[in-house]
Order: C-alpha cells, then sequence, then structure tokens
C-alpha cells in the first residue's frame, strides 16, 4: 500500500537553531498536506503544496514539494520554543478518489533554551 | 461555530465491552474521518465518509464499525474492545476537493484505555 515515511523522528534544538523535517512517499502524490500537533494537542493544518518543485513560505517556515512530487520538506529557520511539537506530513491515497489522506510518521521537534 | 466536536475526551474500557465514540461536526463539511495515533505510528486511518449514507475502509478498519445518517455525526463503533484498540483517536473533517485537496479539520481527540 502507499507509504509515506517522515525523517527524523525525533530533533532536540537549541533555541535559534534550524529545523528541517523530510517526506517521502513510495508513489507520486497530486499534493501534499502538512501539519502541527502540539503536545496534548491535535494536529492542525498548515499548508498544501499542490505544484512540482512548488515553494511556500510561512514566515519562518519553508516548504518545498519535490520535482517528482514524490517528497517534501519542511525547514525552519531559527526555532523558537513556540516550534514544539509533532510535524506531519500528508498525502492522498492514489485509490479512492483522493479523498483518503496517508499521513507519515511525524517528526517530533523539542526546543531547548 | 464549535468546529467538530468528540465525545468522550477519555474512557477506560475492559476488555470485550462496546462503546461508541461521538464526533459532530458543524461547519457542513460532506467528508468525515477517523483515525487513531499510537507512538511512532503516526495517524492511521479507521474510516470515512463522503456524505450521508455513505462510508468505506481505511488502513485499520478491522474492529471498528461506523455509520452516516447526517451530514453533522460520524459515530465509531467498538462492538467489543481488545487492549489492541487503546490509543487516541481523532475525527476529522473537510469539504469534499477536487483530485483529493481536503483540508481537515481535527477534533480534540479521545483517549481510549482498552485493559
Amino acid at each position: 500500500g502507499q507509504q509515506v515515511m517522515q525523517i527524523p523522528q525525533y530533533q532536540h534544538v537549541q533555541e535559534g537553531e534550524d529545523f528541517t523535517t523530510y517526506c517521502n512517499s513510495s508513489t507520486t502524490l497530486s499534493n501534499i498536506q502538512w501539519y502541527k500537533q502540539r503536545p496534548g494537542g491535535h494536529p492542525v493544518f498548515l499548508i498544501q503544496l499542490v505544484k512540482s518543485g512548488e515553494v511556500k513560505k510561512q514566515k519562518r517556515l519553508t516548504f518545498q514539494f519535490g520535482e517528482a512530487k514524490k517528497n517534501s520538506s519542511l525547514h525552519i529557520t531559527a526555532t523558537q520554543t513556540t516550534d514544539v511539537g509533532t510535524y506531519f506530513c500528508a498525502g492522498p491515497w492514489v485509490t479512492g478518489g483522493g479523498n483518503k489522506l496517508t499521513f507519515g510518521t511525524g517528526t517530533q521537534l523539542k526546543v531547548e533554551l | 461555530n464549535a468546529g467538530v466536536t468528540q465525545t468522550p475526551k477519555f474512557q477506560v474500557l475492559k476488555t470485550g465491552q462496546s462503546m461508541t465514540l461521538q464526533c459532530a461536526q458543524d461547519m457542513n463539511h460532506e467528508y468525515m474521518s477517523w483515525y487513531r495515533q499510537d507512538p511512532g505510528m503516526g495517524l492511521r486511518l479507521i474510516h470515512y465518509s463522503v456524505g450521508a449514507g455513505i462510508t468505506d475502509q481505511g488502513e485499520v478498519p478491522n474492529g471498528y464499525n461506523v455509520s452516516r445518517s447526517t451530514t453533522e455525526d460520524f459515530p465509531l463503533r467498538l462492538l467489543s474492545a481488545a487492549p489492541s484498540q487503546t490509543s487516541v483517536y481523532f475525527c476529522a473533517s473537510s469539504f469534499l476537493g477536487q483530485g483529493g485537496t481536503n483540508v481537515l479539520t481535527f477534533g480534540a481527540g479521545s483517549r481510549l484505555t482498552v485493559l
């Protein structure tokens, strides 16, 4: 079946350091979404990428979609304690009309002062 | 708007007991889904629905039943709970997009422990 893998599984950084998480799909994706889940909370939508090679920015967050539309990355510049949480990528299943999202395993980010 | 409301927030069951996790949304979303979240395994899709009267299976449907009698409600039933069903359950909804462009709104989650 369709698989979406994320690396690393965990990342500890000092506040002010940069952070990157990578997402790789076993199949080509029509689009990819990113979500953030704070500790004890629920996933919250961050962004969606649709076009091959697309790059989008949200303040200190930069999202990229690979040229082959099988991988994506999220880069945070100068992390802050508010960035703590788990970041998930998600892509629609090839079957089922794209109405089922497969989530990656997530990258848990911890930021130390 | 309340968004997606899940009840209960916490539940402890004994093996073999049955229960229903409730999910309601007030955003008129056609699409509703249930995920379970286990450490190191991300979010796995259990069942989903694209409208009232229509349901389908996700990655891990065994042991769970769903129904969608109204647009607003999408309950998840455990007929005979097992310890392997100990997890955090999230309900999520969205408008139906073309070509799989659904953006999910999640509920706060229901933490279930099966002893």
